[in-house]
């Protein structure tokens, strides 16, 4: 069980535009920075949004994140086949002393 | 540019240890925090630990406190992770990642490529 809650599953068309969203608590998203991870199949993850809403050079600035409360949100618009992953969501938790993670969504281009 | 490499996986006994190596370059580990994060066959990411900059603060996972230790040698430029008596579960592939900033609460901005630790008899 996961701290963070992600979709298992999220899906779309190329072109769309996917939204997943990230659910936490006070102690983790409401007081710390969110980041986003991107995972293709066979390899390590990568960073694709830093503090909440901030692109690595790099990443296409179709991959944009919010947050707001306790809940963050990764946007990827104009859908494309190699955006097919595994996407993470990861801040620090103040009650755990420790890096909470969503159990991953499994984003598919279909 | 950042790297870091991990080497020191493969199989291991119940109850047995190993010990992990991450070799860092394009920047000084004295610098930044570390984590080692693991990834369970077919399963998500799980961290297990984190060590900060230039002092001995230390943060350990639940599921490995008292088993597992993290450690650097600055002049080698080289994070370690003991793992001790471990368990089936602990089976997965263990990431070193750099923290962002050097303290506390700093989530990774690049990782390793990983290395396999199996534990099976």
């Amino acid at each position: 069980q996961s701290v963070l809650t992600l979709p298992p599953s999220a899906s779309g068309t190329p072109g769309q535009r996917v939204t997943i969203s990230c659910s936490g608590s006070s102690s983790n998203i409401g007081s710390n920075y969110v980041y986003w991870y991107q995972q293709l199949p066979g390899t390590a993850p990568k960073l694709l949004i830093y503090r909440n809403n901030q692109r690595p050079s790099g990443v296409p600035d179709r991959f944009s994140g919010s947050k707001s409360g306790t809940s963050a949100s990764l946007a990827i618009s104009g859908l494309r086949s190699e955006d097919e992953a595994d996407y993470y969501c990861a801040a620090w938790d103040d009650s755990l002393s420790g890096l909470v993670f969503g159990g991953g969504t499994k984003l598919t281009v279909l | 540019q950042v790297q870091l490499v991990e080497s020191g996986g493969g199989v291991v006994q119940p109850g047995g240890s190993v010990r992990l190596s991450c070799g860092v370059s394009g920047f000084r580990l004295n610098s930044y925090g570390v984590h080692w994060v693991r990834q369970a066959p077919g399963k998500g990411l799980q961290w297990v630990t984190f060590i900060r900059d230039d002092i001995n603060e230390k943060y350990y996972a639940d599921s490995v406190k008292g088993r597992f230790t993290i450690s650097r040698d600055n002049s080698k430029n080289t994070l370690y992770l003991q793992m001790n008596s471990l368990r089936t579960e602990d089976t997965a592939v263990y990431y070193c990642a750099k923290g962002e900033w050097p303290y506390s609460g700093s989530p990774p901005d690049y990782w390793g490529q990983g290395t396999l630790v199996t534990v099976s008899s």
